[in-house]
């Protein structure tokens, strides 16, 4: 079965700017998705089709797909931001990465 | 604004059939795939299944065995059955939009509050 890997967590600093990895077979041919969850919230949708924002979503946040990985990336980083991240794709069914955890410090 | 919302017992027996249904409001079903998906406490998003406006499923290949999904297009409404469950199955379940069409596949782009589910007895 396809599989998505993420790492467990990454921090940044305010202002700065952090990337999120997203890897799988492959990935580049397939659309990617990025999701933003907060603690005790649904999660949101950032980024689909692996660089587009949907309306309402901070240009901060931007996405790219190649060979094997998908990136996430947060530009100017606010406190705000801090949140789990996941990635999604679809082959033949969705599947999801294990998230990574952004802190903001 | 589309809106969802779950809605089922918070509680279910090992062995039981948890059964759940998402209410669309503000939009139709109608051209839209329909998605079920669910977090366990503390980790991450697991997908159970999909189902279009025409009725065709798709299941997580891990679930497939145990997972119905209906849609009732006159309600809005669709709904979730998972049979034979155990506590590995409580979690917060939610429901969310599908989009894809023409332009291609586009993710969940909205999403229910969710609904925590615990088996236990």
């Amino acid at each position: 079965s396809y599989e998505l890997t993420q790492p467990p967590s990454v921090s940044v600093s305010p202002g700065q700017t952090v990337s999120i990895t997203c890897s799988g077979d492959e990935l580049g041919d397939k659309y990617v998705c990025w999701y933003q969850q907060k603690p005790g919230q649904s999660p949101v949708l950032v980024v689909f089709q692996d660089d587009r924002r949907p309306s309402g979503i901070p240009e901060r946040f931007s996405g790219s797909n190649s060979g094997n990985t998908a990136t996430l990336t947060i530009s100017g980083t606010q406190a705000s931001d801090e949140a789990d991240y996941y990635c999604q794709t679809w082959d033949s069914r969705t599947v999801f990465g294990g998230g990574t955890k952004l802190t903001v410090l | 604004q589309v809106q969802l919302q779950e809605s089922g017992p918070g509680l279910v027996k090992p062995s039981e059939t948890l059964f759940l249904s998402c209410s669309v409001s503000g939009g139709s079903i109608n051209n839209y795939y329909w998605t079920w998906i669910r977090q366990p406490p503390g980790k991450g998003l697991e997908w159970i299944a999909c189902i279009s406006d025409s009725g065709d499923t798709k299941e997580n290949p891990s679930l497939k065995s145990r997972v119905i999904m209906s849609l009732d297009i006159s309600k809005n409404l669709f709904s979730l059955s998972l049979n034979s469950v155990t506590a590995a199955d409580t979690a917060v379940y939610y429901c969310a939009r599908d989009v894809r069409g023409s332009g291609g596949w586009r993710g969940n782009d909205y999403w229910g509050p969710g609904t925590l589910v615990t088996v236990s007895s």
